[in-house]
Parts: structure tokens; C-alpha cells; sequence
């Protein structure tokens, strides 16, 4: 079974910084890792997501980094705007089959003007 | 809209009442989930489906739920006999194939009075 925990629990970043996220997961048998992003009353949106083959996967402001040794991938989001403030969640599937996803408890990202 | 759709997106109900939710996955997709999300937290999975197929079930899902895919294409789950502690956000998502890219839908908020 996947256990994975998420840090900080919440996050106030000034506009134009860099906002880092991080995971920590322990079964290391599976190989995908996605972000979800949630605003307040939505359903989580897929943000990004990893295979762990790469170390780094980047698509436009939004990057993960990929550590298997240390078990752990992270969120970086740069040029931090007020629109990217909303709850991020780190996730891994539950088991081989790739069904569920076990998600991380979120963070809270303010981002302030 | 060609995204994951659930219907309806508010529901309070008194204690003991049933309700039933409704999810209409991306159309193709053959697999098709529910997650619970109280508030706070990460989603939970609650059940799958690939196609009308029921495969996977979480120690979660009390007898008090049941969920179906008759044709395989949109969802109901049904809350019978409702608890204060089964408010929460009601989560559907679907994916296409053996990928591990989950699509959610906007959720159903159930308020139990």
C-alpha cells in the first residue's frame, strides 16, 4: 500500500517567487506521480505529472523534480502569480494496477500581489 | 464541455434520507472512479470501474453505498440511509485505458442535516 505526505501544509508566496511543494512517498514499485491543483468549489485539475525515468519534467512555469532514491518529488512553480493560488496535491497510485490514486493531505498556496 | 460532468453539484438531505449522484465520464473513457473529499483533505477513493465492471472497492465504501456503471458509461452512486458524517465532496473521475491520467469532475457537495 502507498503512503505519501505532503509539505508544508500551507504556503504564502510574494508575486514573481518561486513556490516549492514536496512529497515524500514509501512504496517505490510504482512509477507515475501527478500534481493536482483545486480551487475552492472545483474538482482537482490535473496539473502535471511524472514517471519516474525523468528526474525533472517541466511544462510552462510548472516543474517537478523526481528524487527515487530519496523517495521524494516536488512541485515548483516560478513566477508565482495570484491566480496560482489555490490547494495542491501530490499523489500516487495505491497499487500496480494503476487504479486508485492515494493523494497527499494538500497545501495551501497564497500568492499575494 | 467534453470534461467529466456530475450532477447534482449541491445536495442537503436530512439524516436517514437516500440520495443518488450522478457522474458522466469523458466520453471513451472505459475507466471511471469516485473519491470522497472532506474538508481539509486529500481526495479518498472510494470505487472503479473499467467499463460496467465494478473491480476495485475501498474499505470506505460502507453498505450503505452502492455505485453502478449499467452500460458502461455514466455512474450513479447511491447514499442510503444518510449519516452527518457522509457530508462531504463527492468525486468522480475518469481515465482512458491502462494511463494513470485521471480527469475529475466539478463534484456533488452532500450536506447532511
Amino acid at each position: 500500500q502507498q503512503q505519501v505526505k505532503q509539505s508544508p501544509q500551507s504556503l504564502i508566496v510574494q508575486k514573481g517567487g518561486i513556490s516549492i511543494i514536496n512529497c515524500a512517498y514509501e512504496n517505490t514499485a510504482f512509477d507515475y506521480f501527478p500534481w493536482y491543483q483545486q480551487f475552492p468549489g472545483k474538482g482537482p485539475a490535473l496539473l502535471i505529472a511524472i514517471r519516474p525515468d525523468v528526474s525533472e519534467k517541466k511544462e510552462g512555469r510548472f516543474t517537478i523534480s523526481f528524487n527515487k532514491s530519496a523517495k521524494q518529488f516536488s512541485l515548483h512553480i516560478m513566477d508565482s502569480q495570484p491566480g496560482d493560488s489555490a490547494t495542491y496535491f501530490c499523489a500516487a497510485p495505491a497499487n500496480q494496477a494503476g487504479t486508485a490514486l492515494i493523494f497527499g493531505k494538500g497545501t495551501t498556496l497564497s500568492v499575494s500581489s | 464541455d467534453t470534461g467529466v460532468s456530475q450532477d447534482p453539484r449541491h445536495k442537503i438531505t436530512k439524516r436517514g434520507q437516500n440520495v443518488t449522484f450522478r457522474c458522466d465520464p469523458i466520453s471513451e473513457h472505459n475507466r471511471l472512479y469516485w473519491y470522497r473529499q472532506t474538508l481539509g483533505q486529500g481526495p479518498e477513493f472510494l470505487t472503479y470501474f473499467q467499463n460496467e465492471a465494478q473491480l476495485e472497492k475501498s474499505r470506505l465504501l460502507s453498505d450503505r453505498f452502492s455505485a453502478e456503471r449499467p452500460k458502461g458509461s455514466f455512474s450513479t452512486l447511491e447514499i442510503q440511509r444518510t449519516e452527518q458524517g457522509d457530508s462531504a465532496m463527492y468525486l468522480c473521475a475518469s481515465s482512458f485505458g491502462a494511463g494513470f491520467e485521471q480527469y475529475f469532475g466539478p463534484g456533488t457537495r452532500l450536506t447532511v442535516t
